[in-house]
């Protein structure tokens, strides 16, 4: 079984500073990780994923995520917010070893970066 | 690459009458899936086709609800007869198998 817990709904930062979006997982075989995110009246878009090698991945527009499989977690970070980063984030979990290749979104976290 | 394409992009029909959405994933893909989001429910995988076959149509509500996939470049999602509880955002992805997913646009459906 896998699942993916996305802990906050909301996400408060002001422009220029750090942000992080958290995400949790559960699988019973290796983690294939992704992260989405979705402007308004749009469709979810890719931006990065994490199948194995180095924990911390790179992604479109700055963001990284950094896996950390002891803590079960890919936090989606940037180090320093824009306004234009503001929408809705989603992380999603496929069990590798589990024979399906449907993976399990999580119920998304609303960033909004203040001005 | 033209990317997911969705048609059509907004469809307000009235309760009772049959819908017709409709998908174009991109070229070389070969997993399609439907979704639909709404506000109280988030984003719920509908149906799932791999070569063109359903392999897991488990999220697809009840039997108004079909979809087709007749070749690997053409997808259709349909709802008969429509409800107003079918109002949503139904959107359609596609990926190489169990590879990241490209989304389409969406269409958004009012049933009045």
């Amino acid at each position: 079984a896998q699942s993916v817990a996305q802990p906050e709904d909301q996400v408060n930062v002001a422009e220029g500073n750090p942000l992080t979006v958290k995400c949790t997982y559960s699988v019973s075989g290796n983690p294939y990780l992704f992260w989405y995110v979705q402007y308004p009246n749009r469709g979810l878009q890719f931006l990065l994923k994490y199948i194995t090698g180095d924990n911390l991945v790179k992604g479109s527009y700055g963001f990284e995520a950094e896996f950390n499989k002891s803590q079960t977690s890919f936090h989606l970070k940037k180090p320093s917010a824009l306004v234009s980063d503001s929408a809705l984030y989603f992380c999603a979990v496929r069990d590798m070893g589990g024979g399906s290749y449907i993976p399990t979104f999580g119920r998304g976290t609303s960033l909004i970066v203040h001005p | 690459d033209a990317g997911v394409i969705q048609s059509p992009r907004h469809e307000v029909t009235e309760m009772g009458q049959e819908v017709t959405l409709r998908c174009k994933p991109i070229s070389g893909h070969n997993s399609l899936f439907w979704y639909r989001q709404t506000m109280m429910r988030g984003l719920e995988l509908l149906i799932y086709f791999n070569n063109n076959v359903p392999i897991d149509d488990s999220g697809m509500p009840e039997d108004r609800f079909s979809a087709k996939m007749p070749n690997a470049s053409f997808s259709t999602l349909k709802i008969q007869p429509s409800e107003p509880r079918d109002s949503a955002v139904y959107f359609c992805a596609s990926s190489l198998t169990g590879g990241e997913q490209f989304f389409g646009p969406g269409t958004r459906l009012t049933v009045l």
